[in-house]
């Protein structure tokens, strides 16, 4: 069974810093998604990473997916209060299903 | 497009109501799902649809919850009865498979049971 582990589970941070999020999964998978999800709010979607060493940067947010360490990470740079929301890892099941796993969420506060 | 339109956004109901929620996805998507989201055990995936067609209800949590989706523009999600612990809000989000199976989300139905 396809298990998604993200860390930290909350992050508190000072603007202009950078931090890393991290995102593990445990089986086989080339398709992995971020979102973002402001309190009270649905998800959008940030980043969709479809194969090993895929990278995606928009704005201060940067992700890359490492398929053979079963990894992917969200690097955010100089971090500015607006950065402040819940991001969640998402890992396609695989095996024709297109269903997507998430991961338990990394709760981001950017502090002024 | 408008995006994935859920309905109602709120719903108050009473223990023992039978509730039920609506779903549009986005037109020319032939996947949708059906996820609950608590503080407790995060975002679960309930069912999901391909081409109209429920193809996993594992996440369903008991024979109280039941999902439809008659068409390709219109799904429900129906709990009878309904109890305090449905308490949660649940999304629908549609997707179009074989392309990068990109999940849209809708808004989201905020639902207590009292």
């Amino acid at each position: 069974e396809l298990k998604v582990e993200q860390n930290p589970l909350f992050l508190s941070m000072q603007e202009g810093k950078n931090y890393t999020i991290y995102c593990n999964y445990s089986t086989t998978s080339d398709r992995l998604y971020w979102y973002r999800q402001d309190p009270g709010k649905s998800l959008e979607s940030l980043f969709v990473l479809l194969s090993n060493g895929a990278v995606k940067q928009e704005g201060r947010l940067m992700a890359s997916l490492d398929t053979k360490a079963r990894l992917s990470t969200l690097h955010i740079t100089a971090a500015v209060h607006d950065l402040s929301a819940t991001y969640f890892c998402a890992v396609d099941a695989g095996s024709g299903t297109y269903k997507y796993i998430f991961g338990t969420g990394t709760r981001l506060k950017v502090l002024a | 497009d408008a995006g994935v339109i859920q309905s109602p956004r709120h719903e108050v109901t009473e223990m023992g109501q039978e509730v039920t929620l609506r779903c549009k996805p986005i037109s020319g998507h032939n996947s949708l799902f059906w996820y609950r989201q608590t503080m407790m055990r995060g975002l679960e995936l309930l069912i999901y649809f391909n081409n109209n067609v429920p193809i996993d209800d594992s996440g369903m949590p008991e024979d109280r919850f039941s999902a439809k989706m008659p068409n390709a523009s219109f799904s429900t999600l129906k709990i009878q009865p309904s109890e305090p612990r449905d308490s949660a809000v649940y999304f629908c989000a549609s997707s179009l498979l074989l392309a990068k199976n990109i999940q849209y989300f809708g808004a989201g139905t905020r639902l207590s049971v009292l």
